[in-house]
């Protein structure tokens, strides 16, 4: 079936530093997604991106984090500066659409960021 | 906010067993609803879909939906060790945002 990719599975960065989180969504899909899961505890939506522009965010995506997708290349997440509490299971997400037939959201395998 | 609650935490079922996932949700305004299962290691996947009252069922897996009650659950009939992971129940109100509920975690015992 489709698949999306995540480029690092794992990242360990000292506090402070900036961090970049890869995805490579599905070929043909218009809509992406990042959501965070600490260890533990369920999967939080942070933000989606649409036509070059985040359409929702949520009140865990913040001021230090960023996201884009250059030219069609990979959908990023960038943390700067990162902090302690950014420690978490990162998964990007992709779909064709939001219509009822084009919903179904496909995940990466997430990338493991460790702030120390 | 959505608030999405799963029962039972962890399950294990014998092989052939009925496996049967509960969550609940708090939004009556929510639409959709999804399942998606977790195999160690990997990103979560879509297991089934339903938006309307009733049973909706895809092989050996049923999944009912009652909205009045804020209820919908997942039933695993014939279960094989294969379908050991984590199951998700997200909730899609508005067809961008999926929350999720905190998982089951199936284990079918051979």
């Amino acid at each position: 079936g489709p698949k999306v990719l995540q480029i690092p599975s794992h990242q360990i960065i000292d506090m402070g530093q900036m961090v970049t989180l890869n995805c490579d969504p599905v070929s043909n899909h218009l809509y992406f997604y990042w959501y965070k899961q600490i260890l533990g505890q369920q999967m939080e939506f942070l933000v989606n991106f649409y036509n070059g522009k985040v359409m929702e965010k949520s009140k865990l995506f913040k001021d230090q984090f960023s996201v884009e997708r250059p030219d069609g290349s990979y959908f990023t997440l960038k943390i700067q500066p990162t902090a302690l509490e950014d420690s978490a299971v990162y998964f990007c997400a992709s779909s064709l659409g939001t219509g009822v037939n084009y919903a179904e959201q496909f995940f990466g395998p997430g990338t493991r960021l460790t702030v120390l | 906010q959505q608030k999405v609650q799963q029962s039972p935490e962890s399950l294990i079922v014998p092989e052939g067993g009925m496996a049967s996932l509960n969550c609940t949700f708090s939004d009556r305004n929510s639409q959709y609803f999804w399942w998606y299962r977790q195999h160690s290691g990997e990103g979560p996947k879509a297991l089934m879909s339903i938006f309307s009252n009733g049973d909706k069922k895809e092989g050996r897996f049923t999944a009912h939906l009652n909205k009045a009650s804020l209820y919908v659950s997942l039933h695993i009939k014939d279960s094989q060790p294969s379908d050991s992971a984590l199951y998700f129940c997200a909730v899609m109100p508005n067809y961008n945002v999926l929350y999720f509920g905190s998982g089951t975690k199936l284990t079918v015992e051979p």
